[in-house]
């Protein structure tokens, strides 16, 4: 079955520094691979999004990777603020048409200052 | 735009009632499903539906069923609630535009069944 993971233990970042957060995926093949941004006790909300053909995507301090070969993606926060701590839910989605879209369980990201 | 609407955002209901969760888009979304998130657990999908008249099971169905007569609205039904239904429920909603869905999710529902 498919499988989604994320670092399950949370990550602490110094202020400045990146952070770096890492999504795994097995038993299937994505076409594309959304990050999500979730603060406590709100919904998520959507960052950036990366094609199974892109390498690297870029956003402001954000910077994503996705590697089909390793079947993996990497989301980096550079610069980190202590206004980045969160957490970030990962979904690898199959189809180019609307189907389920499953997330990662999240990590939770504390920048201290 | 309100974006995605969820009512109610608290709820307490006793073993074996019945509820409904009620999700509402104006954005002309055909795409709308629903999500629990339970601690570490990160959010597993329940129904979604890809249009009006059509639905269909996510990863955790169980105990729960929808419809959806029209494009704006997607309710969620407990028909006999348990205690393992105690959850926040998310409601989302998405088009697929240059081959990708990306969604927008509402604030929120959270459920707690004694």
């Amino acid at each position: 079955s498919q499988k989604i993971e994320q670092n399950s233990e949370a990550l602490n970042i110094q202020e400045g520094k990146t952070a770096t957060l890492t999504c795994n995926y097995t038993n299937y093949s994505p076409a594309y691979l959304q990050w999500y941004r979730q603060d406590p006790g709100r919904g998520p909300v959507f960052l950036l999004l990366i094609r199974e053909n892109e390498k690297e995507k870029r956003k402001e301090r954000l910077k994503v990777t996705f590697d089909t070969t390793l079947k993996q993606s990497l989301f980096h926060i550079t610069a980190s603020q202590p206004a980045d701590s969160a957490t970030y839910l990962c979904a690898p989605d199959l189809y180019s048409s609307a189907s389920k879209i499953i997330f990662g369980s999240g990590t939770r990201l504390s920048i201290r200052p | 735009n309100a974006g995605v609407t969820q009512t109610p955002k608290f709820q307490v209901l006793k073993t074996g009632q019945s509820m409904t969760l009620q999700c509402a888009q104006d954005m002309n979304h055909e795409y709308m499903s629903w999500y629990r998130q339970d601690p570490g657990m990160g959010l597993r999908l329940i129904h979604y539906s890809v249009g009006a008249g059509i639905t269909d099971q996510g990863e955790v169905p169980n105990g729960y069923n929808v419809s959806r007569s029209t494009t704006e609205d997607f309710p969620l039904r407990l028909l006999s609630a348990a205690p393992s239904q105690t959850s926040v429920y998310f409601c989302a909603s998405s088009v697929t535009a240059a081959g990708a869905n990306v969604l927008t999710f509402g604030a929120g529902s959270r459920l707690t069944v004694l």
